[in-house]
């Protein structure tokens, strides 16, 4: 079965320094990987996906992903933080059922702070 | 474009009663889901529909039931509710159904049950 595992479930990061949320995947087929960002009281934003065609993906907000294999890992980064970076960010992976859902299994979240 | 839309965007209901939740996707888009998060269980896939068929359920009980209009309009239904399906309901629509895309997700329904 497809799981992901988010390691930290609080980062906390002074503004201008280096955001490092990570995620490590189990999947017995290549794996679909996306992040998610959600804002208190919002729903879920798309920050960037993985669907093989490169290994590391660009996203808005000056994220980036880099999906490795060989770590089974796809781990978050943004060169320098910003206050409005404060939120909870989700990893999620789906591509088990053979092309025919949209399920997506979600870690646990990493809520992130960002200090002044 | 409008984004996906529920409605309502709170709710307030009592141990026994049910709820109705609605769910408008993107324009275009043929493919809802509907996620539950709850503080303990975090974000947990309850079903997904495609052209009017439910494609897949996640692991709730029968209480908790969808449908999907002929214009992809989707509802969600809890019966019976219970102080544990206290929880934000989240819908997201994609394009088409398929594990590569992606799903744009609705503000939600946050749901307490007394």
């Amino acid at each position: 079965a497809q799981s992901v595992t988010q390691l930290g479930s609080h980062v906390s990061v002074s503004e201008g320094a280096l955001v490092l949320l990570r995620c490590n995947y189990s999947s017995s087929v290549p794996p679909y990987l996306f992040w998610y960002v959600q804002y208190p009281n919002q729903g879920l934003q798309l920050l960037l996906k993985y669907t093989s065609a490169a290994t590391l993906v660009k996203g808005i907000n000056g994220f980036e992903a880099e999906f490795k294999k060989s770590e089974t890992s796809f781990h978050l980064t943004k060169p320098s933080a910003h206050m409005s970076d404060a939120a909870e960010y989700f990893c999620a992976v789906s591509g088990n059922y053979g092309g025919a859902t949209n399920k997506l299994i979600f870690g646990t979240g990493t809520l992130l702070a960002v200090q002044p | 474009k409008a984004g996906v839309t529920q409605t309502p965007r709170y709710l307030i209901k009592t141990r026994g009663q049910q709820v109705t939740l609605s769910c408008s996707p993107i324009s275009g888009h043929r493919s809802v889901s509907w996620y539950q998060q709850t503080p303990g269980q975090g974000l947990q896939f309850l079903f997904e529909y495609f052209s009017e068929t439910q494609r897949n359920k996640g692991n709730f009980p029968g209480r908790f039931s969808g449908r999907q209009f002929s214009n992809s309009r989707s509802e969600m239904n809890v019966s019976t509710l219970e102080l544990g399906d206290s929880a934000l309901y989240l819908c997201a629509s994609s394009r088409l159904a398929g594990d590569k895309e992606t799903q744009y997700f609705g503000p939600g329904t946050r749901l307490l049950v007394l």
